[in-house]
């Protein structure tokens, strides 16, 4: 069956400091989405990504999608404190309906 | 806010109890997915309901099973709980025709002892 893996698993950085985590799959995707979690909340949607080698932009956070549709990575700028959180990503496999999150990335940013 | 609410907050069962978790969905959303979190992993898929009929199924046992009513709202039953069975269950919302974007409720967190 498909596997979505993410490194890394966790990542502290200093306040300031840019961080990335990239997600990876064992099979071709229709699409990914993004989702963020904090610390006892629950995921809350951030992208979703469908084209190939498809860049997207949200302030401080760069998405890409793989040009073979098969990894994606989110990047951020400049972290900040309300940045902790988990970041996970949530790809679907072409002819299903399902999305797999990945294993997620743990965020601690340092002040 | 997502507009998804789930109930209840929190539940303790014991082993071989049965329960059931309700969720209502975002307002104009016909598709409700179910996902089990346990602690310190991601959600892992259930099933999706879309206009009351299951429309896919993770890799979970015939004891969770699912409904989906006409206005859209949406049970999980789990029979015969175990002890791995505790975790945090979300549902998420989304109206497949358009950003797919999924909202989530807060989740129910169940212990079984």
């Amino acid at each position: 069956g498909q596997q979505v893996m993410q490194i890394p698993q966790y990542q502290h950085v200093q306040e300031g400091e840019d961080f990335t985590t990239y997600c990876n799959s064992s099979t071709t995707l229709s699409n990914i989405q993004w989702y963020k979690q904090r610390p006892g909340g629950h995921p809350v949607f951030l992208i979703q990504l469908v084209k190939s080698g498809e860049v997207k932009k949200q302030k401080r956070l760069t998405f890409q999608f793989g040009e073979a549709k098969k990894n994606s990575s989110l990047h951020i700028t400049a972290t900040q404190t309300t940045d902790v959180g988990t970041y996970f990503c949530a790809p679907r496999t072409s002819g299903t309906y399902k999305y797999i999150f990945g294993t997620g990335t743990r965020l601690k940013v340092l002040a | 806010e997502t507009g998804v609410t789930q109930s209840p907050t929190h539940l303790i069962k014991t082993r071989g109890q049965q329960v059931t978790l309700r969720c209502s969905s975002q307002s104009g959303h016909n598709t409700v997915s179910w996902y089990q979190q346990a602690l310190g992993q991601g959600p892992q898929f259930i099933f999706q309901y879309y206009r009351e009929e299951e429309n896919g199924r993770g890799n979970f046992p015939p004891r969770f099973s699912g409904l989906q009513f006409p206005n859209y709202s949406s049970e999980l039953n789990v029979n015969a709980l175990e002890l791995d069975d505790s975790a945090l269950y979300l549902c998420a919302s989304s109206q497949p025709w358009g950003s797919d974007e999924q909202f989530f409720g807060p989740g129910t967190r169940l212990t079984v002892l």
